[in-house]
């Protein structure tokens, strides 16, 4: 079984530019999730899709972000216009949509770096 | 508010010998807990997860926690360290009912010297 894939894996891109992530994740996970590490802090939540709807979407930090899962199945971040700030380490994660496998499976990360 | 707090940003043990990574939550609901590890360019995979059943999980690796509720603790060990286990470690805390969202401590280096 493929586990959860992230594209890209690093980009690099000037402040005010826009930047697209992608997030595939285990074939037949309803949930997707997405969190962010800036440098030196924790790891946190940004938003949880359920199949294509938006659960929670607390963690967002501002509306230069925009998280879409057109379908149920892939998703993407778009970050426009990138800040200095936005630089970190962008994780997807899946998980069966079952209260007694609600394991999160995590992929490897995009580490995103703004100039 | 869940919260997590992992008591050492990087822990340095020897070959061998045992390794203790600490970590304390706080929690309005009955928590979930778990620990991920982080190796250099992979994904964050678990480690072991407490969901109110015997409060001592045993994870892959060698890998044990106990789940305190007194002491608000879940502390990960294992008797004794092997290189490969040098990697980064998160102690996680959710809440089953309603939203699923994970919140992180810090994080732990743990190195292993030969």
């Amino acid at each position: 079984e493929a586990g959860v894939t992230q594209f890209p894996s690093h980009s690099v891109i000037e402040k005010g530019q826009t930047v697209t992530l992608r997030c595939d994740p285990i074939s037949g996970h309803d949930n997707l999730y997405w969190y962010r590490r800036v440098m030196g802090k924790e790891i946190k939540f940004l938003l949880h899709f359920v199949k294509e709807s938006k659960q929670d979407e607390s963690g967002m930090p501002n509306n230069r972000f925009l998280a879409e899962r057109t379908g149920g199945t892939y998703s993407t971040l778009k970050v426009q216009p990138a800040e200095l700030e936005d630089s970190g380490v962008y994780f997807c994660a899946s998980s069966q949509n079952r209260v007694e496998s609600y394991e999160q499976y995590f992929g490897p990360g995009t580490r995103l770096t703004v100039t | 508010a869940q919260s997590v707090t992992q008591l050492d940003s990087h822990v340095s043990v020897s070959e061998g010998t045992p390794v203790l990574l600490r970590c304390n939550y706080s929690s309005s609901y009955s928590p979930s807990l778990f620990w991920y590890v982080q190796h250099p360019n992979k994904g964050l995979q678990l480690l072991l997860k407490y969901t109110s059943a015997a409060t001592l999980v045993k994870g892959i690796n060698g890998f044990e926690a106990e789940f305190k509720k007194s002491e608000t603790s879940f502390h990960l060990t294992k008797p004794s360290a092997h290189m490969s286990d040098a990697a980064e470690y998160f102690c996680v805390v959710s809440i089953i009912q309603g939203a699923q969202k994970l919140v992180f401590g810090q994080g732990t280096r743990l190195t292993i010297n030969p």
